[in-house]
């Protein structure tokens, strides 16, 4: 069973296209997240997310939205891509008092 | 501005052999020091954490060590194994915050040759 799910994996799309990618907990997890990894492989917060706050990173477009139809699921919507997109996005979620955030395998989003 | 550095960048051990990974943050309030574990295609696994109330906490042959003053974190794997190969992540968090964000160094790709 797999904690942190996301899809698609894999994702090659076209500038100026919008595209979602899907993300659901079963941890029962209160907090979930999005990170960004880019090709150097530095991992950097990009929401983060639970049923009361929705926390933005400041240097995040705001072409970039998460939509959570439910406390188990935290999907990103992203529109007019551009190259510099690209990178792999990773779907996290967390719960108190421990808080270890686990993370999902990944959407390796290529922008042509 | 990094708020979590990390060093080095690149690693190559031999089998057996000792790795350490060294880590210096800023930010005072952080009080969650977790290392994450990553292998190619796959996301970040958190491998040992600590808590600024212990200087070093130990889990098989992965040991964190935690110098609160010079504002330092290591990770050091005894007898390392080519298993070991991945790259691993320090991080800090601030829980105090109300949020349990984690920010990342940049990473440490470690090689373990047999």
């Amino acid at each position: 069973d797999t904690a942190v799910s996301q899809t698609p994996k894999y994702l090659v799309t076209q500038m100026g296209n919008d595209k979602s990618i899907k993300c659901e907990q079963n941890l029962g997890h209160d907090t979930m997240y999005w990170y960004k990894q880019d090709s150097k492989k530095f991992l950097k917060i990009m929401f983060s997310y639970n049923n009361k706050e929705l926390i933005i990173n400041e240097t995040v477009p705001n072409r970039f939205s998460p939509k959570s139809p439910d406390k188990a699921h935290l999907n990103l919507h992203i529109n007019s891509l551009e190259l510099g997109d690209s990178a792999v996005y990773f779907c996290a979620s967390s719960h108190p008092p421990e808080n270890t955030i686990y993370f999902g395998e990944g959407s390796w989003l290529t922008v042509v | 501005q990094q708020q979590v550095k990390q060093s080095p960048q690149s690693l190559i051990v031999q089998k057996g052999g000792i790795s350490i990974i060294n880590c210096a943050y800023e930010n005072t309030a952080f009080d969650y020091f977790p290392w994450y574990q990553q292998f190619p295609g796959k996301g970040p696994a958190l491998l040992i954490a600590i808590r600024p109330d212990v200087s070093e906490k130990k889990e098989g042959r992965f040991t964190i060590s935690f110098n609160k003053s010079a504002k330092q974190f290591s990770l050091h794997i005894m007898d390392s194994q080519p298993g070991d190969s991945a790259t691993y992540f320090c991080a800090a968090s601030n829980s105090g915050a109300g949020s349990y964000q984690l920010t990342f160094g940049k990473g440490t790709k470690l090689s373990v040759i047999p």
